[in-house]
């Protein structure tokens, strides 16, 4: 079975600087991997996703993730914060089956001016 | 890509009630799903929604609690039945306009559920 960890269930910066969140994916086959970010009281949008090509995709606002297989992760990052980047931000697996989506626990960004 | 969109977008419901929530995509897609996002937690699914056949459950949840439809490839229910306070929670519909595992997965604004 699939999964994902997600580690730091909050994580908090500054205005400026840069944003890490951490994921750990467990697959028996070649996953594809999705980021999504959670504002207040909405639904989830997609980030951006990993499906086998090339291996740091870019998503959008200015987010990007780095696949790496040695290591099984597909951390999350940004540059710079903005005060907007905070919400709560998902790791999701899937398998090439397409079947369905595992969700990680979910990190809680927050951005301090 | 798909717009999701979900009816209500909340409720507050008596114990022993049910409570079916709609789910219309604003194009034609292959999969849908129903998940559940308990407070502060991460997103749970419940079942895969099949057109014109029975949903495919995980394990935890049952038809008889949670009874699905799919009539056609836009629009899906779930009905969220003999509630108690522990079925509170937040429940999302998802879809992927077709089958590859690539594929984005859409998800809508979610139906935030109090039950009393």
């Amino acid at each position: 079975a699939q999964s994902v960890t997600q580690l730091g269930s909050h994580v908090s910066v500054s205005e400026g600087a840069l944003v890490l969140l951490r994921c750990n994916y467990s697959s028996s086959v070649p996953p594809y991997l999705f980021w999504y970010v959670q504002y207040p009281n909405q639904g989830l949008q997609l980030l951006l996703k990993y499906t086998s090509a090339a291996t740091l995709v870019k998503g959008i606002n200015g987010f990007e993730a780095e696949f790496k297989k040695s290591e099984t992760s597909f951390h999350l990052t940004k540059p710079s914060a903005h005060m907007s980047d905070a919400a709560e931000y998902f790791c999701a697996v899937s398998d090439r089956a397409g079947r369905d989506m595992r969700f990680g626990a979910g990190t809680r960004l927050t951005v301090k001016p | 890509s798909a717009v999701i969109s979900q009816k209500p977008s909340r409720d507050i419901c008596q114990r022993g009630t049910s409570l079916t929530i709609q789910c219309q995509v604003d194009s034609q897609v292959t999969m849908m799903f129903w998940y559940r996002q308990q407070p502060g937690q991460s997103l749970t699914l419940i079942a895969t929604a099949n057109q014109g056949s029975e949903a495919t459950y995980e394990s935890g949840f049952v038809i008889d609690k949670f009874p699905i439809s799919r009539p056609n490839l836009t629009f899906s229910t779930l009905t969220v039945s003999n509630m108690s306070p522990e079925d509170s929670s937040i429940y999302l519909c998802s879809a992927r306009t077709s089958g590859g595992a690539g594929d984005t997965q859409y998800f809508g604004p979610g139906t935030r559920l109090t039950v009393l």
